[in-house]
């Protein structure tokens, strides 16, 4: 089945320090990837998504390159901030699929 | 728009007693889902529903756990009775017709702890 396997944390950093979190999946065909953050007391929320190879989604100075070749989609970020300090999910959706299958959550602290 | 909401937002229950949690989609979303979050099991679909309908519902842990949405803009997460292992964060959430595995929008959440 589709799976989804992220970094184990917890993950913490210096303000302005480079992030990477590791996923890989597990899945047939061509499934759509996707990074969602949760803020501490919040729902989580979509960061970015790329739905074919090669693609590179972006949003807030994030980063993540879907590379079918190493079935990954490593999350990266140049310069973290306190503000990014969250948990955050990897997640793949199969085509013609409608539910997202979640990995585990690596949780991301930022110390100033 | 206000986004998805849930009600309560904590509960605190004994076991054996009966809990309701429940959703109110964005408007015009034509897909629900409901998540439990854990440590140790992290995030888990439940159950999601299309047009009101259940399409899947592989998730739901077992008998005492059930789901309804009787119109497009409620739904509810039922447990009866529930046991300490119940325990966890539930989250509702919902996504746009057309394409609903692109994005999805979640509520705040549900803290349940069943003593």
């Amino acid at each position: 089945g589709n799976s989804v396997t992220q970094m184990e944390g917890p993950v913490t950093l210096s303000e302005e320090a480079f992030l990477t979190i590791n996923c890989t999946y597990t899945a047939t065909g061509y499934p759509s990837l996707f990074w969602y953050v949760q803020y501490p007391g919040e729902g989580l929320q979509l960061l970015l998504k790329a739905t074919k190879a090669d693609d590179k989604g972006s949003n807030k100075g994030f980063e993540a390159t879907y590379r079918k070749e190493t079935t990954s989609f490593h999350l990266e970020k140049g310069s973290v901030q306190v503000s990014d300090s969250a948990v955050y999910f990897c997640a793949l959706s199969s085509q013609g699929a409608q539910k997202l299958v979640f990995g585990q959550g690596t949780r991301l602290t930022i110390n100033p | 728009d206000a986004g998805v909401i849930q009600s309560p937002r904590h509960e605190v229950t004994e076991m054996g007693q009966e809990v309701t949690l429940r959703c109110k989609p964005i408007s015009g979303h034509n897909s629900l889902f409901w998540y439990r979050q854990t440590m140790m099991r992290g995030l888990e679909l439940l159950i999601y529903f299309n047009n009101n309908v259940p399409i899947d519902d592989s998730g739901m842990p077992e008998d005492r756990f059930s789901a309804k949405m009787p119109n497009a803009s409620f739904s509810t997460l039922k447990i009866q009775p529930s046991e300490p292992r119940d325990s966890a964060v539930y989250f509702c959430a919902s996504s746009i017709p057309g394409q609903p595995n692109e994005k999805l929008f979640f509520g705040s959440g549900t803290q349940l702890s069943v003593l």
